[in-house]
């Protein structure tokens, strides 16, 4: 089945302790993003990926890190989480057409004490 | 800075009704994507326009893209309890970043 998983599913965690939210697809989409969803600010992309080894900032990249080693994988990494960053993630792939259909994954909710 | 406007941002209807959610911005864009979401789910796609003025029917759901690509509205025709949800417009800048702005969202509830 065509998907794309995000582990883990829930996180609750502590200020300043490093965390990394793993994304995969197994659709060898060469483009692949992550957002954070927040009440009453809609979706805001954190970083995308064109493909292997190429990422770029989307409008809110502060205190993230992405790497993109592999076409499938595309994890998402706080080095130090803060409580503004607790929110519900979601990482989403498509082939590389601009106009293509962005296939989501279920969401990854997390909450920094 | 949000760059996609939406209205209404609520949404409570009786089942047969119809409505017209509304995408707005100052901004062009190359496309425009609607998505529907579920609760503890992410969106799914709905349609993408591409061309100014281009309009596309997926059953009872009529998508509109602005003459000028800078706006859009989804109209639902007679709306059912299944068309609850969370409904997201997504533009695709027109500057070859890729980068995505999503609307705010408009949550629909139809009433039986």
């Amino acid at each position: 089945e065509a998907q794309v998983t995000q582990n883990p599913r829930y996180l609750i965690t502590v200020t300043g302790k490093k965390l990394t939210v793993t994304c995969s697809q197994n659709m060898n989409h060469e483009y692949m993003s992550w957002y954070r969803q927040d009440p009453g600010l809609g979706l805001r992309q954190i970083y995308y990926s064109m493909n292997v080894e190429v990422t770029d900032k989307g409008d809110v990249p502060e205190g993230y890190k992405v790497s993109r080693k592999e076409k499938r994988n595309f994890p998402l990494i706080l080095e130090s989480p803060s409580p503004n960053q607790t929110s519900l993630y979601f990482c989403a792939s498509r082939t590389s057409g601009r106009h293509n259909e962005q296939f989501f994954g279920p969401g990854t909710r997390l909450t920094v004490l | 800075t949000q760059l996609l406007e939406q209205s209404p941002q609520f949404l409570s209807i009786q089942e047969g009704e119809n409505l017209t959610v509304y995408c707005n911005s100052s901004s062009v864009f190359s496309s425009l994507q609607w998505y529907r979401q579920e609760p503890g789910e992410g969106p799914v796609l709905l349609v993408t326009v591409v061309t100014g003025g281009e309009v596309k029917k997926l059953k009872r759901l009529t998508f509109q893209f602005g003459d000028a690509r800078k706006d859009s509205s989804l109209h639902i025709t007679a709306a059912q309890p299944g068309d609850t949800g969370l409904y997201l417009c997504a533009g695709v800048r027109d500057s070859g970043t890729y980068k995505y702005i999503f609307g705010t969202g408009t949550r629909l509830k139809v009433l039986a």
